[in-house]
């Protein structure tokens, strides 16, 4: 699986959109990306993924770029509830070997 | 709507117990995994399934063993448990296919050995 970076923390105002950026540089044509997120002490939860087009389903949208060495999670008005640790992972489709959850990024909602 | 169950939420268990973490999911999924969550380690995999009696090592399956008699539960056993297995536990599962890298966790297990 490509490696991916993120920033370990963001801030976002309640009401606006947080964009979580995620770099995967050395991805390959095959691996699609996949966005995790973590709420304190529960379990991680599915946000959503994507191959090249930009997807956006009810949680938030989901833009790679064209070269797909980037993207961005996007919520477009963040609560305070989205308060948790975001997940960037990139994988092939259908790999359901050793599933590997990085540092991710802290996103902070503040009043 | 998708579950996972984990059977225990906090457990406390003293050095050299053997303890057992049960995970119960109802969507018919063919993968199941376990992973321990450990601050500024992020989630690690244990061992996996991607079918009943099925069984794969993970990155640090030292200590622990698992069983897979049935399709729905996934069974992570300490023998002999440790204080440096104090932790939070997580189970999950997925379809195979398409839809493997779609996890569904459960609430974790926090464990603490004395």
């Amino acid at each position: 699986d490509a490696k991916t970076t993120q920033p370990p923390s963001m801030d976002c105002a309640e009401g606006r959109a947080a964009n979580l950026p995620c770099n995967h540089s050395t991805i390959s044509g095959n691996e699609y990306v996949y966005w995790y997120r973590q709420i304190h002490s529960q379990g991680p939860q599915y946000i959503i993924h994507g191959l090249k087009n930009n997807e956006t389903n009810e949680m938030a949208s989901l833009i790679i770029t064209e070269d797909r060495k980037s993207s961005t999670l996007i919520l477009p008005h963040a609560t305070l509830r989205d308060t948790a640790v975001y997940y960037c992972i990139v994988r092939v489709e259908n790999n359901f070997n050793k599933f590997y959850f990085g540092s991710g990024t802290k996103l902070n909602v503040k009043p | 709507d998708v579950k996972v169950t984990q059977s225990s939420r906090y457990l406390v268990k003293r050095t050299g117990e053997k303890v057992f973490l049960e995970c119960v999911q109802d969507m018919d999924h063919e993968n199941m995994f376990w992973y321990r969550q450990d601050p500024g380690l992020g989630l690690r995999l244990i061992y996996f399934s991607y079918d009943v009696k099925m069984k794969e090592k993970g990155d640090i399956p030292e200590g622990y063993s698992v069983s897979r008699e049935k399709k729905e539960r996934f069974s992570l056993i300490l023998e002999s448990a440790s204080t440096n297995q104090t932790s939070m536990y997580l189970c999950a599962s997925s379809l195979p296919g398409a839809g493997a890298n779609v996890l569904t966790f459960g609430a974790g297990s926090r464990l603490t050995v004395l």
